[in-house]
């Protein structure tokens, strides 16, 4: 089955950029989505792409998608303490209802 | 407009019990899917309804677990005779579907702990 895999932790300084990175395994994921959990939240739809799209993007957030080597990565430019959060990357597959495959989720920490 | 909600936020049943978990999706929207968040194990699909089609329960772990949605809105996940194991937060989303894709929006949890 599809699986789908984030590194757990990332840590950067307030005004840099992050970048968070998945990678997955299923060449039919059709969209694929970034939500953020904050503690004790539930989890907030960031954005998302079409896979036939290479990149997507929303005031800071930019999503790239390198098809080819089954890659999606999340940058969050002037990254602020209010970012601090569990990232999470999420894949529906073709065929299926929407039901989502997510991945661990990335902590980010963000250091003032 | 109102988001997703669920009740309870926090639930601590003895093992054995049963417990039943309830979902108000977002109005007007025909999809709703169950996850399960646990340590170690991250976010499991465990059943999804579409309008008033057949459910797809592929994700539910064993035949303790069960869920109902009624008139195509609220649903209720039913776990019987709890187990430890069945510790975790759980999640409901609903979604609309928009340009293909489904925006599924998610409710605050229902953390459930079993001693």
């Amino acid at each position: 089955g599809e699986d789908v895999e984030q590194s757990l932790f990332l840590s950067v300084r307030e005004g840099d950029s992050s970048v968070i990175n998945c990678t997955y395994t299923d060449s039919s994921s059709t969209y694929l989505y970034w939500y953020k959990q904050e503690p004790g939240a539930g989890l907030q739809l960031l954005t998302y792409i079409f896979s036939n799209m290479d990149m997507k993007q929303d005031q800071r957030l930019t999503v790239l998608l390198n098809k080819k080597d089954k890659h999606l990565s999340l940058r969050i430019a002037d990254t602020q303490t209010g970012d601090s959060a569990i990232y999470f990357c999420a894949v529906s597959l073709r065929g299926s209802q929407g039901n989502l495959i997510f991945g661990k989720g990335t902590k980010l920490s963000v250091k003032p | 407009g109102a988001g997703v909600s669920q009740s309870p936020s926090n639930k601590v049943t003895e093992k054995g019990k049963d417990v039943e978990l309830r979902c108000d999706p977002i109005s007007g929207h025909t999809a709703l899917y169950w996850y399960r968040q646990s340590l170690g194990q991250g976010l499991e699909f465990l059943i999804y309804f579409q309008g008033n089609s057949a459910p797809d329960k592929s994700g539910l772990p064993s035949d303790r677990f069960s869920a109902e949605r009624t008139g195509g809105s609220v649903s209720t996940l039913t776990i019987q005779r709890t187990q430890q194991e069945d510790s975790a937060v759980y999640l409901c989303a609903s979604s609309s579907f928009y340009r293909g894709a489904y925006e599924q929006y998610f409710g605050p949890g229902t953390r459930l702990t079993v001693t």
